[in-house]
């Protein structure tokens, strides 16, 4: 069955910082991988998505992540955090043939100013 | 607005009551989900249409819990006799459907039982 580990529960960054979110997975084959963003009490937004070729992908408000297939990784990052920033963060995977995206347990971006 | 439509946005119900909650997805998606989310939890899996077809259903928490999608467009997922365990938000997202497609959420349902 596939998984997500999301090991850090809080990540706390001054604005201005550079900042990576660690997301594992656990399949076999390569899988689909997400990134979203949620802010209190709302849904979930997309923030970019890899399903094949290159390995380093790039998704709105300045967001990337990068897939290392030998470390069955696929963490975020931002070269400048904005306060705006401020949300938690969930990693998922689809298996391919499963459709049904699994999601980690979320990490929370705290922005110092 | 052409994203996903959950209603109501907030329900507090008494403990035993039972609850009916709505998702309209995306026009053109014909896959749809519904998630429960807890406080400082990732979303979790309940089930998910293709179409009017419930393809997963065993993720569902209990045989209190039941959804429907009578025409492959809107779904409702109904909780009966709800106990003060079932506070939760509940998600719902559609996807166009295939390998590569994203799911897109609504702002789902904020759940307290009393």
């Amino acid at each position: 069955a596939q998984s997500v580990t999301q090991p850090d529960i809080h990540i706390t960054v001054s604005e201005g910082a550079s900042l990576e979110l660690r997301c594992n997975y656990s399949y076999g084959a390569t899988p689909y991988l997400f990134w979203y963003v949620q802010s209190p009490g709302q849904g979930l937004q997309l923030l970019l998505k890899y399903f094949s070729g290159d390995t380093l992908v790039q998704g709105i408000k300045g967001f990337e992540a990068e897939f290392k297939r030998s470390q069955s990784s696929f963490n975020l990052r931002k070269p400048s955090v904005h306060w705006s920033d401020a949300a938690e963060y969930f990693c998922a995977v689809v298996s391919g043939g499963s459709y049904i995206p699994t999601f980690g347990r979320g990490t929370s971006l705290i922005v110092h100013p | 607005d052409t994203g996903v439509s959950q209603d109501p946005r907030h329900k507090i119900t008494k403990r035993g009551q039972n609850v009916t909650f709505r998702c309209d997805p995306i026009s053109e998606h014909n896959r749809l989900y519904w998630y429960r989310q807890t406080l400082g939890q990732g979303p979790e899996f309940l089930t998910y249409f293709q179409n009017e077809a419930q393809l997963e259903k065993s993720r569902l928490l209990s045989d209190r819990f039941s959804a429907e999608r009578p025409k492959g467009s809107f779904s409702t997922l109904e909780i009966q006799r709800t106990e003060q365990g079932d506070s939760a938000m509940y998600l719902c997202a559609s996807s166009l459907g295939g390998d590569t497609t994203e799911a897109f959420f609504g702002q789902g349902t904020r759940l307290t039982v009393v």
